[in-house]
């Protein structure tokens, strides 16, 4: 596609339960980003995937968050035993050179 | 590590007035540094960018100049419109592409007719 598609763009689950948010990037593009979106708190930096290189996942906030990036293209966001804290947008971006580009996110919601 | 500060929101105007959004950085190196908006119901967008000292970016009447010297990339426009309500957020990345991108925590500008 012509720019980076997020899916679902919504999404309200149980506590407890857990969650799968997809991101599908902009072909050729070897950077991958996730961030977290919440009020008030501005963008969250979660995963970073470069190429083929070990991605750098120190923004993750607890070990139930968790994301893979297969063939170097799709990239699924995982988190375990969702919490009401969870609740935000999420929200892939993805690179070739500096500039990010970003999908519309997927707003999570945790009842 | 890496930060930016950009000044709180909400900045209130009057269409057709002078905009200032300040925002500063700490980095190591020699960052790259963005504004990105988020219109209303709408994701984020690159707005400028500028990748070294004394560049200015510009776009849609807004522009920002990297003033190494002052650590800063402040966001000016000269004549605002209701149409450029939005969420503004100042950004670096660190080498060109190779590292994650740091964000302000965004300053929403709501300009009224």
């Amino acid at each position: 596609g012509a720019g980076v598609s997020q899916s679902p763009s919504n999404k309200v689950t149980e506590k407890g339960k857990d969650v799968e948010l997809r991101c599908d990037p902009i072909s050729g593009h070897t950077a991958l980003y996730w961030y977290r979106q919440s009020l008030g708190q501005g963008l969250e930096f979660l995963i970073y995937f470069q190429g083929n290189s070990a991605p750098d996942k120190s923004g993750l906030p607890s070990d139930r968050f968790s994301a893979e990036r297969t063939g170097g293209s799709v990239s699924t966001l995982t988190i375990q035993r969702t919490q009401q804290e969870d609740s935000a947008v999420y929200l892939c971006a993805s690179s070739l050179v500096e500039v990010a580009f970003f999908g519309q996110g997927t707003r999570l919601t945790v009842v | 590590g890496n930060s930016v500060t950009q000044m709180e929101g909400p900045v209130t105007l009057s269409e057709e007035a002078f905009l200032t959004i300040n925002c500063t950085y700490t980095a190591t190196g020699y960052p790259s540094l963005f504004w990105y908006v988020q219109y209303p119901g709408e994701g984020l967008q690159l707005l400028l960018k500028a990748t070294k000292a004394d560049d200015k970016g510009s776009n849609k009447g807004f522009e920002a100049t990297y003033r190494k010297e002052t650590t800063s990339f402040h966001l000016e426009k000269g004549s605002v419109q209701v149409s450029d309500s939005a969420v503004y957020f100042c950004a670096l990345s660190g080498q060109k592409g190779y590292s994650t991108l740091t964000f302000g925590k965004g300053t929403m500008l709501l300009v009224s007719p």
